[in-house]
């Protein structure tokens, strides 16, 4: 199985201020169709997980232009330019590039 | 809207059987393969099960935490998508959410609300 790592684990960010969030693979996650399937998540509390980002760097509709997602291979990054504090909860990269999909542990974004 | 919803969660005991219902709405259920995802109290997420859509032969995959006791299905008549879970193991508790994969729609881009299944004695 592909194993995903993410750091870090917690953020505490200052409203109005950016935030990073790195995601590593144990296999690359470049297929063969040219695409890479490395994909984001937040999880806000009380909620199930909604879709932020797709195949890297694809924002899934509806989703501010605050957050990107950039990255190739086995390195990853989400990032939030300017957190609000609705951007709080667990955020989640996850392979599905093979079977069975894996998540990254989750990094908990909570507001100053 | 694309809608999905789980039931059949409940409190059961170790070692008994609980069936799962994904019902979909809103699209052509048909053409989407279907993930299981659960969330133990707590804890991340985790894929359980995935089957294929008909077009690309309705094949399924399982997590090792669960081959052989967890059987996934679906009636696309129906809108719906099981998950058959036997040998039930207190581990097994958690949130019990299904999603969608489409082929030229971004995957995992809808879930459900969640089942919750509470495995114990």
């Amino acid at each position: 199985d592909i194993v995903m790592t993410q750091t870090p684990l917690s953020l505490s960010v200052t409203p109005g201020q950016p935030a990073s969030i790195s995601c590593k693979s144990s296999q690359s996650l470049l297929h063969r169709d040219g695409k890479t399937y490395l994909y984001w998540f937040l999880q806000k509390p009380g909620q199930s997980p909604q879709l932020l980002i797709y195949e890297v760097s694809n924002r899934f509709s509806g989703v501010p232009d605050r957050f990107s997602g950039s990255g190739s291979g086995t390195d990853f990054t989400l990032k939030i330019s300017r957190v609000e504090a609705e951007d709080v909860g667990l955020y989640y990269c996850m392979q599905t590039i093979q079977h069975p999909r894996t998540f990254g542990p989750g990094t908990k974004v909570e507001i100053k | 809207d694309v809608q999905l919803v789980e039931s059949g969660g409940g409190l059961v005991q170790p070692g008994r059987s609980l069936r799962l219902s994904c019902t979909g709405s809103g699209f052509t259920f048909g053409d989407y393969a279907v993930t299981w995802v659960r969330q133990a109290p707590g804890k991340g997420l985790e894929c359980v099960s995935f089957i294929r859509s008909k077009p690309y032969g309705g094949t399924t995959e399982y997590a090792a935490s669960v081959k052989g006791r967890f059987t996934i299905s679906r009636d696309d008549s129906k809108s719906i998508a099981y998950l058959h879970m036997n040998s039930l193991e207190i581990e097994d508790t958690a949130v019990y959410y299904c999603t969608r994969e489409g082929v030229f729609t971004p995957r995992f881009d809808s879930w459900g609300q969640g089942t919750l299944v509470t495995v114990s004695s």
